[in-house]
């Protein structure tokens, strides 16, 4: 089993639709935890941490169950420019993080 | 301080031949960390510095991987004797604390023909 399990899509949605991706990881003793987003040929590059109380940045909610050991990224009013890859990264060695495979999301007109 | 550098961009490569990438991380970051990423999957942790030492390394280095950080600053990745599962984009990345996330470079692709 992965340590940080995801699907990997991919999410075909329409313009102006809310879509979600859920992650699972198998390490109780994560300490933090991330979104990330990749382009295709790019660089990952942070979208945002997760807080355990939940955490919004504009179109975008990340949510952390502990207990059931899954996180979330909603994704509001999609734009064309949201078309990524989205991976969930866990920081569980207190040193590095372990990333997702990544969920592929293609946003069309 | 423009972010995390890479060098080269792509490097093509036949195999047997050793190959060398340089990252320059963020000046005031004294943790760097190297990932490996194939197509359709996330990064794969290869190696982890703590300034100039290397703290972790994971089972995926195997003994034809070195990695340095001689003077806590830059970072290099040796790969001897490349074999084509070696072709992949070799990240670099670097931070101030794990905590907080990364910033990456662009990153190294690395084909072996």
């Amino acid at each position: 089993r992965k340590e940080v399990e995801q699907d990997p899509g991919p999410f075909n949605v329409p313009e102006g639709a809310t879509v979600a991706f859920n992650c699972t990881y198998s390490n109780s003793a994560s300490q933090s935890f991330f979104w990330y987003r990749q382009d295709c040929r790019k660089e990952p590059k942070l979208l945002m941490s997760v807080y355990s109380s939940g955490n919004e940045d504009g179109r975008f909610t990340a949510q952390l169950n502990r207990a059931s050991q899954y996180i979330s990224l909603l994704i509001r009013d999609s734009k064309l420019s949201d078309s990524a890859t989205y991976l969930c990264v866990v920081n569980y060695a207190g040193n590095m993080l372990t990333f997702g495979g990544g969920t592929r999301l293609m946003v069309k007109p | 301080d423009t972010g995390v550098s890479q060098n080269p961009r792509h490097k093509i490569t036949k195999r047997g031949q050793n190959v060398t990438f340089r990252c320059d991380p963020i000046s005031e970051h004294n943790r760097l960390y190297w990932y490996r990423q194939t197509l359709g999957q996330g990064p794969e942790f290869l190696t982890y510095f703590q300034n100039e030492a290397q703290l972790e390394k994971s089972r995926l280095l195997s003994d034809r991987f070195s990695a340095e950080r001689p003077k806590g600053s830059f970072s290099t990745l040796e790969i001897q004797r490349t074999e084509q599962g070696d072709s992949a984009m070799y990240l670099c990345a670097s931070s101030l604390d794990s905590l907080y996330g990364y910033t990456f470079g662009s990153g190294t692709r690395l084909t072996v023909v």
